[in-house]
């Protein structure tokens, strides 16, 4: 099954602010919205924004998801430490009947 | 709080079987469509199955259609996944989630002779 494309990594300064982008296509992401998970290593995933980009309760404000087309894209402001984790999109493929998922983005904070 | 359990992984070998059970609790579990995730020694997540939350529907990734079955016991707040004809390929950490909402902490399926 054809997943998202994630950039592999993307390295930012504490304090500074990633964008995170994930592109798919009109049956997944371009109709349906995406998700995002984090994972630091060794842990399970956590959701971050649900497929209409709202935040889960607990999640900080700095966490913020938006789409534009068929790209989905995760702002992360104020970078701190523990903000360093790998990061997945995911979305429902109408096409397919199945959920899809990037092949996640390893965020390092300088 | 939201509690989720998975048991049953193990070192199996090629082409044998084994199911994996999720045990929930601190919600609502009949309300959730519940996942399975799985993640390869040092790869990313692939989705593997979801079963809607009264069991009528099911979806499966094409890597484990016609070999895995997802089930689920409403009465007993579980779901399972019925593995058979395992692969070496099928090796991972194996995720159940509550929607994408809540995720457990997973079990180690090793397939090896």
């Amino acid at each position: 099954q054809a997943g998202l494309t994630q950039p592999p990594s993307v390295s930012k300064g504490l304090r500074q602010t990633a964008t995170l982008t994930c592109t798919g296509n009109s049956n997944n992401v371009g109709n349906q919205g995406a998700a995002w998970l984090q994972q630091h290593q060794g842990h399970p995933p956590k959701l971050l924004s649900y497929r209409n980009y709202n935040r889960p309760s607990g999640i900080s404000e700095r966490f913020s998801a938006s789409r534009s087309g068929n790209t989905a894209s995760l702002t992360i402001s104020g970078l701190q430490p523990e903000d360093e984790a790998d990061y997945f999109c995911s979305s429902w493929d109408s096409s397919l009947s199945a959920w899809v998922f990037g092949g996640g983005t390893k965020l390092t904070v300088l | 709080q939201v509690q989720l359990v998975e048991s049953g992984g193990g070192v199996v070998q090629p082409g044998r079987s084994l199911r994996l059970s999720c045990a929930a609790s601190g919600f609502t579990f009949s309300s959730y469509e519940m996942h399975w995730v799985r993640q390869a020694p040092g790869k990313g997540l692939e989705w593997v199955a979801l079963i809607s939350y009264d069991g009528s529907n099911k979806y499966y990734a094409d890597s484990v259609k016609g070999r895995f079955t997802i089930s689920r016991d409403n009465s007993k707040n579980t779901v399972y996944v019925q593995m058979n004809s395992l692969r070496a390929e099928d090796t991972a950490v194996y995720y159940c989630g509550a929607a994408f909402d809540s995720w457990g902490q997973g079990t180690l399926v090793t397939v090896s002779s």
